[in-house]
């Protein structure tokens, strides 16, 4: 079956700028995870669904980031007033419950650029 | 602060060896941890799992062993392969978290033929 896609796979963009990534879970896990991966350093927790509504988004560094999952399928990021330091892979994970036991399924990130 | 740490980031073994990258904690909520490993442009995959009730776990060429008493564990890949080359992430989690994963910072792993 199909694992965790994500889009777009790179995208650049200038200081300032809006941008929206993409997440699509594999079919019926119902938690979903984002994580933000910088340069040498392990995947970082920004925010967890259950089904449409965020659980846990006390990863997020601030009120530039915002997460939705409306349908409680595919999710997006967005990002506001993107800086530098918002440049890093980010990683979106689904797992079959919530459970802190579950294993979390990655996809392959989406590496984002701000100039 | 850096809740789990892999103080390793590289390590070289030979084909057929075998392979032990380490992980420290310091967080003692931390009650569930997992290897993951990570190729080049894809995301980290799912390899090995232990509770905090165990203090090993077995899978084939895969061992994890956990010390609690000294907030260590380990993964010993044995016989090690070409193929096993790649970035080996140690992640940890407690149920007074939720479902959040805290990760090190990597082990670069690589085999030789």
């Amino acid at each position: 079956g199909a694992g965790v896609s994500q889009t777009p796979s790179n995208k650049v963009t200038e200081k300032g700028k809006y941008v929206e990534l993409r997440c699509d879970p594999i079919s019926g896990h119902t938690a979903l995870y984002w994580y933000r991966q910088s340069l040498g350093q392990g995947p970082e927790f920004l925010i967890y669904f259950q089904g449409t509504g965020a659980a846990d988004d006390s990863g997020l560094p601030n009120d530039r980031f915002f997460a939705v999952r409306p349908e409680g399928s595919v999710s997006t990021l967005k990002i506001q007033r993107t800086e530098r330091g918002d440049s890093a892979v980010y990683l979106c994970a689904s797992s079959p419950g919530s459970g802190w036991r579950n294993e979390q399924f990655f996809g392959p990130g989406t590496r984002l650029t701000v100039l | 602060d850096q809740q789990v740490k892999q103080n390793s980031p590289s390590l070289s073994v030979q084909e057929g060896r075998i392979s032990i990258l380490n992980c420290d904690y310091t967080n003692s909520m931390f009650d569930y941890f997992l290897w993951y490993k990570k190729y080049p442009a894809e995301g980290p995959t799912f390899l090995i799992s232990i509770s905090s009730i165990k203090d090993k776990n077995e899978d084939g060429r895969f061992t994890v062993f956990l010390n609690k008493s000294a907030k260590h564990l380990s993964l010993h890949i044995v016989p090690s392969q070409p193929g096993d080359s790649a970035v080996y992430f140690c992640a940890a989690s407690a149920e007074t978290s939720g479902s959040r994963l805290t990760f090190g910072e990597g082990t670069q792993l690589t085999v030789n033929p």
